[in-house]
This record gives structure tokens, sequence and C-alpha cells, in this order.
């Protein structure tokens, strides 16, 4: 089955500085691959995913990059503020079924 | 619109007892997904349903736990004879018919003393 990888688990930036985790997984069958931020308490929010036909996503400040040939992917977060603060997790998934969740990294940004 | 609820948001039971746990999907979505999330972990799959019927169940860990879907929108965790090592949150998430984004609800924090 699928085995997904994050690095790393923590990770502190001042404020204003970029943040980049990253994630690799194992089956070469998965074709969709979310990243959710999760804050103290709440459950796991879907803040920006891509699909294995594409390389690049960008949604205002953060992105995401895809390579299938490495099986990695990676979140970009740009111009970090306090409020990014949260364990982000990377998920992979063949399309219709279960994800498989990395461990988390925890983001600090301090101000 | 509303997100996925679950209830209760806690629950505190004893060693040996019988819990339920419930997951309000989003209004409209037919797939349905238990996930438990231990501390500093991320969440693992349990249980898939797409419509009244578990897809896909190969996550649950024995057979205490079980979960219905009878009308293929609120669904039920059950978890019989509980054990310490079952405190959790559970998660419950929910995708349109045949879309792979899935949204989650904000869990039931399960502590069994």
């Amino acid at each position: 089955g699928e085995n997904v990888e994050q690095h790393p688990s923590t990770l502190s930036v001042q404020e204003g500085d970029s943040a980049v985790i990253k994630c690799t997984y194992s089956d070469s069958a998965s074709n969709y691959f979310p990243w959710y931020k999760q804050e103290l308490g709440k459950g796991p929010q879907l803040i920006i995913d891509i699909r294995s036909n594409v390389g690049e996503k960008k949604d205002q400040r953060i992105a995401v990059t895809l390579n299938k040939t490495a099986k990695h992917f990676s979140l970009h977060i740009t111009e970090t503020q306090p409020e990014d603060s949260a364990v982000y997790f990377c998920a992979a998934i063949e399309a219709g079924t279960a994800l498989i969740f990395g461990k988390g990294t925890t983001l600090s940004v301090s101000s | 619109g509303a997100g996925v609820s679950q209830t209760p948001s806690n629950k505190v039971t004893e060693k040996g007892k019988y819990v339920e746990l419930r997951c309000d999907p989003i209004s409209g979505h037919t797939a349905l997904y238990w996930y438990r999330q231990s501390l500093g972990q991320g969440p693992e799959f349990l249980i898939y349903f797409q419509g009244t019927g578990a897809a896909d169940d190969s996550g649950l860990p024995n057979d205490r736990f079980f979960a219905v879907r009878p009308e293929g929108s609120v669904s039920t965790l059950k978890i019989q004879r509980t054990e310490r090592g079952d405190s959790a949150v559970y998660l419950c998430a929910s995708s349109l018919g045949g879309r792979a984004e899935q949204f989650f609800g904000p869990g039931t924090r399960l502590t069994v003393l």
C-alpha cells in the first residue's frame, strides 16, 4: 500500500520568510495530493491540492509542486504570517479511496 | 453552507463500555470517511462509505469497531468494549461522489479511562 513520508517534523521561521515542507510517496498509482492545515483542537482544513497531470499549482501565498518521476511533492508558503502557525499534513490518494497522511509538520512563525 | 459536523465533541468513558460517535456530512456528499488521529500523528483511515454501503473497511483495527450509514447520510461509528488504546480523536470527512477532495469535521475526542 501507499506510504507517505514528510519532512521536516518541525519548522520555525521569522514572519515574512518562506517555508517549504516536503513529502515523498511510494505508490506510483497515486494521482491526487492534498495538503491540510490543522489548528489546535480543530479538524484538518484542505488548503491546496494537486493532481498528477499537473506539475505546479499556486493560490496566493501558497504553492505546491509535484515531481512524479521522483515521487515527491512540496508545499511552499511565501511571506509567512503568525496565523500560518499550525500543523501541516501532506497526503496521497488513488482517487476515490482513502487518504494516506504524512506524520505532519509543526510550523511556527514568529513575529 | 454547513460543513461536516460531529457529535459529541468530547466523550469520556470507562474501559469496557460501548460508545457511539456521530457524523453529519456536507449535504449532498455521497462519500463518507472515518479516520482516527492519535496525538502527534496524521489521521489514519478506518472505513469509507459510498452511499449506504461500506466500500472499504480495511482500516478498522478489529471487530470491536463497526460503522453504519443506513440512509446514505449520517454515519455512526460504534466501538464495543472500549480499551485505553482506543483514546484518540475520531475524524469524519465527506466528499462529493466521484471527486477526490475530502472535507473534515472538527472531530470527536474520545478518552477511555
